[in-house]
Protein backbone atom coordinates (compact mmCIF):
# COMPACT_ATOMS: atom_id res chain seq x y z
CA UNK A 1 0.00 0.00 0.00
CA UNK A 2 1.58 3.36 -0.96
CA UNK A 3 1.42 5.84 1.50
CA UNK A 4 2.13 9.64 1.61
CA UNK A 5 2.24 11.59 4.91
CA UNK A 6 2.41 15.07 5.31
CA UNK A 7 1.70 17.03 8.91
CA UNK A 8 -2.25 18.07 8.87
CA UNK A 9 -1.15 21.90 11.09
CA UNK A 10 -2.42 24.61 10.73
CA UNK A 11 0.43 25.83 9.51
CA UNK A 12 0.73 29.64 10.59
CA UNK A 13 3.09 31.71 8.72
CA UNK A 14 3.48 35.48 8.93
CA UNK A 15 2.64 37.49 5.21
CA UNK A 16 5.70 38.17 3.66
CA UNK A 17 7.80 34.92 4.84
CA UNK A 18 8.78 31.68 3.54
CA UNK A 19 6.46 28.82 3.95
CA UNK A 20 8.19 25.81 4.13
CA UNK A 21 5.71 22.42 3.51
CA UNK A 22 6.82 19.04 4.05
CA UNK A 23 5.84 15.26 2.56
CA UNK A 24 7.28 11.49 2.30
CA UNK A 25 6.40 8.99 0.37
CA UNK A 26 7.11 5.23 1.13
CA UNK A 27 7.43 3.45 -2.31
CA UNK A 28 10.69 3.96 -2.97
CA UNK A 29 10.23 3.76 -6.64
CA UNK A 30 7.30 6.39 -7.48
CA UNK A 31 8.46 8.72 -10.46
CA UNK A 32 6.18 11.55 -10.79
CA UNK A 33 5.67 14.04 -7.52
CA UNK A 34 2.76 16.72 -7.63
CA UNK A 35 1.93 19.63 -5.26
CA UNK A 36 -1.91 20.75 -5.26
CA UNK A 37 -3.33 23.89 -3.93
CA UNK A 38 -7.12 23.19 -2.65
CA UNK A 39 -9.28 26.25 -1.04
CA UNK A 40 -12.38 25.31 0.97
CA UNK A 41 -15.40 23.73 -1.17
CA UNK A 42 -13.13 23.86 -4.22
CA UNK A 43 -11.21 21.11 -6.28
CA UNK A 44 -7.57 20.25 -5.80
CA UNK A 45 -5.19 22.71 -8.56
CA UNK A 46 -1.62 21.61 -9.25
CA UNK A 47 0.37 24.08 -8.43
CA UNK A 48 4.05 22.42 -8.78
CA UNK A 49 5.23 19.15 -10.76
CA UNK A 50 8.93 17.36 -10.28
CA UNK A 51 10.57 14.47 -11.23
CA UNK A 52 13.55 14.48 -10.70
CA UNK A 53 16.61 15.00 -7.57
CA UNK A 54 17.02 18.92 -6.70
CA UNK A 55 15.38 21.96 -6.99
CA UNK A 56 12.28 22.93 -9.43
CA UNK A 57 11.21 26.54 -9.60
CA UNK A 58 8.50 28.84 -10.56
CA UNK A 59 7.77 32.71 -9.66
CA UNK A 60 7.21 32.50 -5.64
CA UNK A 61 7.07 28.69 -5.49
CA UNK A 62 9.91 25.82 -4.87
CA UNK A 63 9.51 22.11 -4.83
CA UNK A 64 12.12 20.19 -3.79
CA UNK A 65 12.59 16.32 -4.40
CA UNK A 66 14.91 13.98 -2.79
CA UNK A 67 14.30 10.52 -4.42
CA UNK A 68 16.90 8.35 -1.45
CA UNK A 69 15.00 9.94 1.78
CA UNK A 70 12.03 9.53 -0.08
CA UNK A 71 11.34 13.43 0.95
CA UNK A 72 9.25 16.18 -1.22
CA UNK A 73 8.88 20.01 -0.25
CA UNK A 74 7.30 23.04 -1.29
CA UNK A 75 8.35 26.55 -0.49
CA UNK A 76 6.36 29.16 -1.11
CA UNK A 77 8.21 32.51 -1.18
CA UNK A 78 6.84 36.21 0.02
CA UNK A 79 4.02 34.00 1.50
CA UNK A 80 0.35 36.08 0.57
CA UNK A 81 -2.94 35.61 2.67
CA UNK A 82 -4.04 34.52 -0.76
CA UNK A 83 -2.15 31.31 -0.21
CA UNK A 84 -3.89 30.31 2.83
CA UNK A 85 -5.34 26.52 1.50
CA UNK A 86 -4.33 23.26 2.41
CA UNK A 87 -1.40 21.75 0.49
CA UNK A 88 -1.88 18.21 -0.96
CA UNK A 89 0.74 16.36 -2.08
CA UNK A 90 0.38 13.55 -4.75
CA UNK A 91 3.02 10.69 -6.07
CA UNK A 92 2.51 8.24 -8.83
CA UNK A 93 4.31 5.68 -10.66
CA UNK A 94 5.88 2.69 -9.08
CA UNK A 95 4.57 -1.07 -9.04
CA UNK A 96 3.40 -1.02 -12.17
CA UNK A 97 5.79 1.78 -13.41
CA UNK A 98 2.98 3.98 -14.90
CA UNK A 99 2.83 7.70 -14.38
CA UNK A 100 -0.47 8.10 -15.54
CA UNK A 101 -1.73 5.57 -13.16
CA UNK A 102 -3.53 6.59 -10.17
CA UNK A 103 -2.13 9.67 -7.76
CA UNK A 104 -1.46 8.97 -4.14
CA UNK A 105 -2.55 11.94 -2.67
CA UNK A 106 -1.56 12.96 1.18
CA UNK A 107 -3.90 14.10 3.71
CA UNK A 108 -2.95 17.67 2.88
CA UNK A 109 -0.91 20.97 5.35
CA UNK A 110 -3.37 23.15 5.83
CA UNK A 111 -1.40 26.60 5.77
CA UNK A 112 -2.36 29.60 7.15
CA UNK A 113 -1.13 33.41 6.34
CA UNK A 114 -1.33 35.92 8.56
CA UNK A 115 -1.79 39.31 7.78
CA UNK B 1 -11.22 24.54 -23.53
CA UNK B 2 -14.00 22.74 -21.58
CA UNK B 3 -13.07 21.32 -18.08
CA UNK B 4 -14.28 18.00 -16.82
CA UNK B 5 -18.18 18.32 -15.87
CA UNK B 6 -19.80 16.80 -13.05
CA UNK B 7 -22.98 16.45 -11.65
CA UNK B 8 -25.05 17.21 -9.40
CA UNK B 9 -22.96 19.91 -7.21
CA UNK B 10 -24.54 18.71 -4.22
CA UNK B 11 -27.07 15.86 -3.09
CA UNK B 12 -28.59 14.75 -0.02
CA UNK B 13 -29.55 11.30 0.95
CA UNK B 14 -30.62 9.49 3.71
CA UNK B 15 -28.93 6.10 4.32
CA UNK B 16 -29.59 2.68 2.84
CA UNK B 17 -30.65 5.33 -0.16
CA UNK B 18 -28.93 4.53 -3.70
CA UNK B 19 -27.11 7.93 -5.35
CA UNK B 20 -25.85 8.09 -8.68
CA UNK B 21 -22.66 10.87 -9.91
CA UNK B 22 -21.99 11.54 -13.74
CA UNK B 23 -18.59 12.85 -15.27
CA UNK B 24 -17.43 13.67 -18.58
CA UNK B 25 -14.38 14.49 -18.97
CA UNK B 26 -12.28 16.70 -21.45
CA UNK B 27 -12.46 15.63 -24.58
CA UNK B 28 -9.94 13.37 -25.92
CA UNK B 29 -8.88 12.00 -22.32
CA UNK B 30 -8.65 8.26 -22.56
CA UNK B 31 -8.19 7.98 -18.82
CA UNK B 32 -10.51 8.83 -16.52
CA UNK B 33 -10.21 8.84 -12.23
CA UNK B 34 -12.66 8.79 -9.63
CA UNK B 35 -11.74 9.96 -6.53
CA UNK B 36 -13.55 9.91 -2.71
CA UNK B 37 -12.45 12.94 -0.40
CA UNK B 38 -13.83 12.81 3.03
CA UNK B 39 -13.53 15.58 4.90
CA UNK B 40 -10.19 16.37 6.52
CA UNK B 41 -8.34 13.89 4.16
CA UNK B 42 -6.81 13.92 0.77
CA UNK B 43 -8.45 12.21 -1.95
CA UNK B 44 -8.27 8.76 -2.32
CA UNK B 45 -8.72 6.92 -5.88
CA UNK B 46 -11.50 4.51 -6.19
CA UNK B 47 -11.31 3.52 -9.92
CA UNK B 48 -9.39 4.18 -12.95
CA UNK B 49 -10.83 3.58 -16.23
CA UNK B 50 -8.55 3.70 -19.72
CA UNK B 51 -11.21 4.00 -22.60
CA UNK B 52 -14.08 2.02 -21.22
CA UNK B 53 -11.77 -0.58 -19.10
CA UNK B 54 -10.74 -0.44 -16.20
CA UNK B 55 -7.51 -0.27 -14.88
CA UNK B 56 -7.85 -0.10 -11.50
CA UNK B 57 -10.94 -0.61 -8.92
CA UNK B 58 -8.68 -2.15 -6.20
CA UNK B 59 -9.76 0.81 -3.29
CA UNK B 60 -13.48 0.56 -4.95
CA UNK B 61 -15.76 -1.11 -1.93
CA UNK B 62 -17.71 -3.05 -4.68
CA UNK B 63 -20.74 -4.34 -2.18
CA UNK B 64 -22.19 -0.75 -2.76
CA UNK B 65 -20.08 1.09 -5.07
CA UNK B 66 -20.36 0.54 -8.78
CA UNK B 67 -18.87 3.08 -12.08
CA UNK B 68 -18.87 2.21 -15.68
CA UNK B 69 -17.51 4.48 -18.27
CA UNK B 70 -19.88 2.73 -21.33
CA UNK B 71 -18.49 4.40 -24.37
CA UNK B 72 -15.19 5.44 -23.43
CA UNK B 73 -16.63 8.45 -22.77
CA UNK B 74 -18.96 9.75 -19.58
CA UNK B 75 -18.89 7.78 -16.37
CA UNK B 76 -21.17 7.03 -13.67
CA UNK B 77 -20.46 6.30 -10.09
CA UNK B 78 -22.94 5.03 -8.25
CA UNK B 79 -23.67 4.08 -4.24
CA UNK B 80 -26.23 1.22 -3.32
CA UNK B 81 -26.83 1.75 -0.64
CA UNK B 82 -25.33 4.21 1.13
CA UNK B 83 -24.07 4.37 4.05
CA UNK B 84 -23.22 7.85 6.77
CA UNK B 85 -19.36 6.81 6.09
CA UNK B 86 -20.09 7.52 1.97
CA UNK B 87 -20.28 11.29 3.08
CA UNK B 88 -17.67 13.01 1.26
CA UNK B 89 -16.90 14.81 -2.10
CA UNK B 90 -16.81 12.61 -5.22
CA UNK B 91 -14.52 14.25 -7.53
CA UNK B 92 -13.89 13.24 -11.26
CA UNK B 93 -10.31 13.62 -12.99
CA UNK B 94 -8.90 13.07 -16.24
CA UNK B 95 -6.03 12.66 -18.19
CA UNK B 96 -4.73 12.51 -21.46
CA UNK B 97 -2.08 9.92 -20.86
CA UNK B 98 -2.25 6.29 -20.48
CA UNK B 99 -1.89 3.75 -18.48
CA UNK B 100 1.84 2.96 -18.34
CA UNK B 101 2.84 6.63 -19.57
CA UNK B 102 4.76 8.70 -17.29
CA UNK B 103 3.95 12.48 -16.75
CA UNK B 104 7.61 13.68 -16.60
CA UNK B 105 7.84 13.28 -20.46
CA UNK B 106 4.93 15.52 -21.50
CA UNK B 107 3.92 18.40 -19.83
CA UNK B 108 0.10 17.07 -19.32
CA UNK B 109 -1.69 16.81 -15.97
CA UNK B 110 -4.66 15.98 -14.40
CA UNK B 111 -7.24 17.80 -14.45
CA UNK B 112 -10.22 17.53 -11.65
CA UNK B 113 -13.82 18.22 -11.98
CA UNK B 114 -15.89 20.62 -9.39
CA UNK B 115 -16.67 17.62 -7.66
CA UNK B 116 -19.72 16.01 -6.25
CA UNK B 117 -20.34 16.98 -2.42
CA UNK B 118 -22.11 13.76 -0.34
CA UNK B 119 -24.01 14.11 2.58
CA UNK B 120 -25.88 10.60 3.61
CA UNK B 121 -28.26 11.81 6.75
Amino acid sequence: QKEVEQNSGPLSVPEGAIASLNCTYSDRVSQSFFWYRQYSGKSPELIMSIYSNGDKEDGRFTAQLNKASQYVSLLIRDSQPSDSATYLCAVTGGYSGGGADGLTFGKGTHLIIQP
Amino acid sequence: EAGVAQSPRYKIIEKRQSVAFWCNPISGHATLYWYQQILGQGPKLLIQFQNNGVVDDSQLPKDRFSAERLKGVDSTLKIQPAKLEDSAVYLCASSPLLSGEVYGATNEKLFFGSGTQLSVL
